[in-house]
C-alpha cells in the first residue's frame, strides 16, 4: 500500500505568489490534516478535513486555505506568502477522527519564500 | 490550553546505552499520547501510542507508559543504536471539536558508535 504522498517535494516561491501543495492520504482513509513545520520546532497544527468538510482549524491567518475532494486528497492554498512561511508542510492521514488513531505522515513539502 | 514539554536535546549517547527522553503534558481529560521520530529529511513516522492510563506503548525495542498522576509519558530504549538518531517528538490528541496532534519542540538524539 501507498503511503501519504505530498507533491511537490520541494518548492521556491517569492514573497507575494500563491502556493498550492496536495496531499494523497493512504487508501481508505478519510481524515487529512495539514501541519506547518519551521527549523527546529515541532509541528503546528493548521487544518483538518473529515469528509470533505472542516473539523478543525489551528491559529493561522486567512492566507491559509484548504479544502478535501470526493477521493479525500486535500489541497493546501497559501495566499500573499511571507518570508516566514518558509517551512515543512506535513499531510497526515487517518483513518477516522478518533483520537487512539495514529495519524500517519508524508514526508512533506519543503516551501522556500525568498 | 493543551501543551508538551520535551527534554531539551541534543542528547547525545554512546551504542548500547540506555535512553530515556522525558515528556510532559498539560491537558484536561483524557488525551492520547504519542511518540514519532523524524528522520533527516523525512517526515515523521509514528513509534508508539498510548489511549488511557497505565497502557504501555512499545515498538523497535522503544517503550513508554502513560502516566496520568505525573501526567508523563517518557521515553526509554534499554540499548541504542547508531540508526537510532533521529528528532524524537513526543504528542498528545485530546480529541474533542479540534481534533488535533499537539507536540513538543522535539529531542534531538545522536548515538555514537
Amino acid at each position: 500500500d501507498a503511503g501519504v504522498t505530498q507533491s511537490p517535494t520541494h518548492l521556491i516561491k517569492t514573497r507575494g505568489q500563491h502556493v498550492t501543495l496536495r496531499c494523497s492520504p493512504i487508501s481508505g482513509h478519510k481524515s487529512v490534516s495539514w501541519y506547518q513545520q519551521v527549523l527546529g520546532q515541532g509541528p503546528q497544527f493548521i487544518f483538518q478535513y473529515y469528509e470533505k468538510e472542516e473539523r478543525g482549524r489551528g491559529n493561522f491567518p486567512d492566507r491559509f486555505s484548504a479544502r478535501q475532494f470526493p477521493n479525500y486528497s486535500s489541497e493546501l492554498n497559501v495566499n500573499a506568502l511571507l518570508l516566514g512561511d518558509s517551512a515543512l508542510y506535513l499531510c497526515a492521514s487517518s483513518l477516522d477522527t478518533e483520537t487512539y488513531y495514529g495519524y500517519t505522515f508524508g514526508s512533506g513539502t519543503r516551501l522556500t519564500v525568498v | 490550553g493543551d501543551s508538551v514539554t520535551q527534554m531539551e536535546g541534543p542528547v547525545t549517547l554512546s551504542e548500547e546505552a540506555f535512553l530515556t527522553i522525558n515528556c510532559t503534558y498539560t491537558a484536561t481529560g483524557y488525551p492520547s499520547l504519542f511518540w514519532y521520530v523524524q528522520y533527516p529529511g523525512e517526515g515523521l513516522q509514528l513509534l508508539l501510542k498510548a489511549t488511557k492510563a497505565d497502557d504501555k506503548g512499545s515498538n523497535k525495542g522503544f517503550e513508554a507508559t502513560y502516566r496520568k498522576e505525573t501526567t508523563s509519558f517518557h521515553l526509554e530504549k534499554g540499548s541504542v543504536q547508531v540508526s537510532d538518531s533521529a528528532v524524537y517528538f513526543c504528542a498528545l490528541n485530546r480529541g474533542g471539536a479540534t481534533n488535533k496532534l499537539i507536540f513538543g519542540t522535539g529531542t534531538l538524539l545522536a548515538v555514537q558508535p
